[in-house]
């Protein structure tokens, strides 16, 4: 079974960055699997933040960005805020089918 | 601006099936893109479901395919999702979004404010 693995947990302090990372079991992760980064707040719906691997839609603030990084999708916050505070999935897309990641959960703090 | 609306029952019996509709404002799902259902279990993950082009072209969760179905009926500007035998494992918010793919990229644009759906007797 395709398992797609992501940090459980990450702490930053306000102002600084952090790097979150989705691992794909059976293999590096490229831009074939056109990643997306999504933002979920307890209550909350997940809000989409970075698709193909690094665009942003129009409303995703600049200080997030994605790339790939040693054979991973990865999701950069920079600057952090303390309304960054959330968990974040990644979701790739291979052969038809979507996986989503296990979640991580950032605590700024 | 698009906007999805998810409703259907919020309680199932075990070995029942599950029905939800997703309804599109906004956007005519005949226009095109895929139109997919996302799950997420009290305290858990997200997972993928499936999604449905509205031309028919369906793609699903491996884990399970043998017991959901997608179906779009565009003169209602709907999608539905149906999840057949369900047990506790599938109480869950069921959430719908539009799916888009393109040539060099894919992504899940708009999304629903979800549904709880807690499969019990």
């Amino acid at each position: 079974q395709t398992v797609v693995t992501q940090e459980p947990s990450l702490t930053v302090s306000p102002g600084g960055t952090v790097t979150l990372t989705c691992a794909f079991s059976t293999g590096s992760v490229t831009s074939s699997f056109y990643p997306n980064w999504f933002q979920q707040k307890p209550g909350q719906a997940p809000r989409p933040l970075i698709y193909s691997t690094s665009k942003k839609h129009s409303w995703t603030p600049a200080r997030f960005s994605g790339s790939l990084l040693g054979g991973k999708a990865a999701l950069t916050l920079s600057r952090v805020q303390p309304e960054d505070e959330a968990e974040y999935y990644c979701l790739l897309y291979y052969g038809g089918t979507r996986v989503f990641g296990t979640g991580t959960k950032v605590t700024v703090l | 601006q698009v906007q999805l609306q998810e409703s259907g029952p919020g309680l199932v019996k075990p070995s029942e099936t599950l029905s939800l509709t997703c309804t599109v404002s906004g956007y005519a799902i005949s226009s095109g893109y895929y139109w997919g259902w996302i799950r997420q279990p009290p305290g858990k993950g997200l997972e993928w479901i499936g999604s449905m082009h509205h031309r028919g072209e369906t793609y699903y969760n491996p884990s399970l395919r043998s017991r959901v179905a997608i179906s779009v009926d565009t003169s209602k500007n709907q999608f539905s999702l149906t999840l057949s035998s369900v047990t506790a494992a599938d109480t869950a918010m069921y959430y719908c979004a539009r799916d888009v793919p393109g040539m060099d990229y894919y992504y899940m644009d708009v999304w629903g404010k979800g549904t709880t759906v807690t499969v019990s007797s």
